[in-house]
């Protein structure tokens, strides 16, 4: 079946240094991708997403790029702030028999940020 | 916009007895909900997805007696623990899909569940 498979945390990191969390995948077919951000506290919120090979997804200064011949996804980020801290997951989407979207998601990676 | 919410957010139950968690999408109707169970330092795993006014579809391995979904609306879903015991512990998170945009998935802050 479909998997996923990021780099695994804990990630620590001074304010403005450069992020790099690999995301790697193994699908079927062509699937979306997908990298949703989870804060203490809350739930999952979706960071950005492509659909296609090449596409790039951006949001709040992270960028990911869909290589479909590397099979991956990388997250990247210029210059990291304190306020990113959270714990980043990266999935794909496939279709279900009944035709909606299901998730499938790496194990996370936790980002530390200090001042 | 966009808020899903969860109750409770966290509760201790004794082995044996059923737990309820609800799932509510506060500001949009969902079509279609879903169940996630992570364990700790481990990816979520979807358990079931459920669309309002029909049984749930269960995952490969996921006890459908066990873990009863009810989706008896466009903003509530629930799922209840039936006889709970400790290796049921974990956190459960909810999600959903906008009527008409199932590419995109928002998630509640989940729900801890202990069982002693």
């Amino acid at each position: 079946g479909n998997s996923v498979t990021q780099m695994e945390g804990p990630v620590t990191l001074s304010e403005e240094a450069f992020l790099t969390i690999n995301c790697t995948y193994t699908a079927t077919g062509y699937p979306s991708l997908f990298w949703y951000v989870q804060y203490p506290g809350e739930g999952l919120q979706l960071l950005l997403k492509a659909t296609k090979a090449d596409d790039k997804g951006s949001n709040k200064g992270f960028e990911a790029t869909y290589r479909k011949e590397t099979t991956s996804f990388h997250l990247e980020k210029g210059s990291v702030q304190v306020s990113d801290s959270a714990v980043y997951f990266c999935a794909l989407s496939e279709l279900t028999q009944g035709g909606s979207e299901k998730l499938v998601f790496g194990k996370g990676t936790k980002l530390t940020v200090n001042p | 916009g966009a808020v899903v919410s969860q109750h409770p957010s966290w509760v201790i139950c004794k082995s044996g007895t059923s737990v309820k968690i609800e799932c509510r999408s506060l500001d949009f109707q969902a079509t279609t909900m879903f169940w996630y169970r992570q364990f700790p330092k481990q990816s979520l795993m979807l358990m079931a997805t459920s669309n309002e006014g029909s049984k749930a579809t269960y995952e490969q391995g996921v006890e459908k007696d066990k873990f009863l979904i009810n989706h008896a609306s466009l903003t509530l879903s629930t799922l209840t623990v039936t006889s709970a015991h400790p290796e049921d512990s974990s956190f459960y998170i909810c999600s959903a899909s906008r009527q008409g945009y199932t590419d995109t998935q928002y998630f509640g802050p989940g729900t801890r569940l202990t069982v002693l």
